[in-house]
Order: C-alpha cells, then structure tokens, then sequence
C-alpha cells in the first residue's frame, strides 16, 4: 500500500512570496490533515477535512493560508502572501475516517524556508 | 488544539541500555499515539492504544495507556543505534479527530 505522498519535499522562497503544496492521502482514506511543525516542536493542527469537507480550521490563519480538496482525494495547501515566520515543515497526514480505532499516517513533508 | 508534556526532552544514553517516557495531559484523550521522527523524514506510528490501562508491545518498544486517561508511557528495551530520532506522543479524543502532539523525546543512542 503506498504510503501519503507530499510535494514537494523542499522549497525556498522570498518573503510576500506565495507557495502552495500537494498531498495525495492513502487510497481510501477520507480523513486528511495538514500539519505545521516548527524546528523544535512538535505538529500543529492547521486543518483537518473529511472527504471534501473542513472539519476544523481552527488554527489556520485565515488571512494567508488557505487549502482545498475539491473531490476528497488530493489537497492543496496555499500561503499568500508568505512571512519570516511560515518558515516549517509542512505535513499532510491521512487516516480510514472517524470510525473506530483508525490510525494517522504521515507524509515526509515539505520544508518551506522563507527569506 | 492542547499542548501534551512531555519528557524528558532529551536522552543521551549508551547502546543496550533501557528507555522510558512518558508524556501528560490535562484532559482526557481517548486514544494515545506514539510516533518516532528522524531527521528530514515525517513521523512514523510506532504504537497506538485504544483502552485506559492497555499496554502493548511492538518488538522492544512498549506502550502503556494510563488509567486515568490523561497519561501514556513508552518503553525501549535494550536500545540500538537505530533508535536515535525523536519520539512524540499524540493523543486524540477519538478516532478521525485532530491529533494532540507533544514537544517531543530526542534519544541519542551511543554504540
């Protein structure tokens, strides 16, 4: 079974730069987050979708980040305009759905640097 | 989303020797989740509990879910070099919600 695929694994952009990442989750898996982790720390939940549609968003600052998945397979992650402070990486995490005992499943991520 | 504690937040430790840590919370999480990082690589399950007081093994790691709900240990037995990465702990209410992560456990495993 193919394991959550991310892209892409690096990148590098100026500050007030936009950015946008993919993720294609587990086939089959109608759950798909989208993490933030910080050198140092560990995952922030930025959004979390069931099928095609967001669960919680809660944590995702709305005013530059926004993510889609339109036919609740594949997601994208979007930063507009990008700041010193976005610098992380980037995960996308996906799991069977909210029936019992389902497991989350982590892509390799990528790591955003802004300068 | 809460910030589970976790601890220690760094071993350095020689090859054979045995690991524990153990990571709390202030509210009640339903599932438990422990997960290893290494460097450039995104976290991978190593064991998940599912029961207040189950304890699972899965080779020389393993994990307990505390009975009260609010805490959760793991274990290494007779460590190897390959150990080395760090270890996160992630609770959940329940399964298909957000994922709880800790600061995290950097092991550093010495031959």
């Amino acid at each position: 079974e193919a394991g959550v695929a991310q892209s892409p694994r690096y990148k590098i952009i100026e500050k007030r730069q936009s950015v946008a990442f993919w993720c294609n989750p587990i086939s089959g898996h109608a759950t798909l987050y989208w993490y933030q982790q910080i050198l140092g720390q560990g995952p922030k939940l930025l959004i979390q979708f069931q099928n095609n549609g967001v669960v919680d968003d809660s944590q995702l600052p709305k005013d530059r980040f926004s993510a889609e998945r339109l036919k609740g397979v594949d997601s994208t992650l979007k930063i507009q305009p990008a700041k010193l402070e976005d610098s992380a990486v980037y995960l996308c995490a996906s799991s069977r759905g909210q029936s019992s005992n389902t497991e989350a499943f982590f892509g390799q991520g990528t790591r955003l640097t802004v300068v | 989303g809460q910030q589970l504690n976790q601890s220690p937040q760094s071993m350095f430790i020689q090859e054979g020797e045995d690991v524990s840590m153990n990571c709390t919370s202030s509210s009640i999480f339903n599932t438990w989740l422990w997960y290893k990082q290494e460097p450039g690589e995104g976290p991978v399950l190593l064991i998940a509990l599912y029961k207040a007081g189950e304890l699972t093994s899965n080779g020389r790691l393993t994990a307990q879910f505390g009975i009260t709900r609010k805490d959760s240990f793991l274990n290494i037995s007779a460590s190897i070099p390959s150990d080395v990465g760090i270890y996160f702990c992630a609770g959940q209410l329940n399964s298909g919600y957000a994922l709880n992560f800790g600061k995290g456990t950097s092991l550093l495993v010495t031959p």
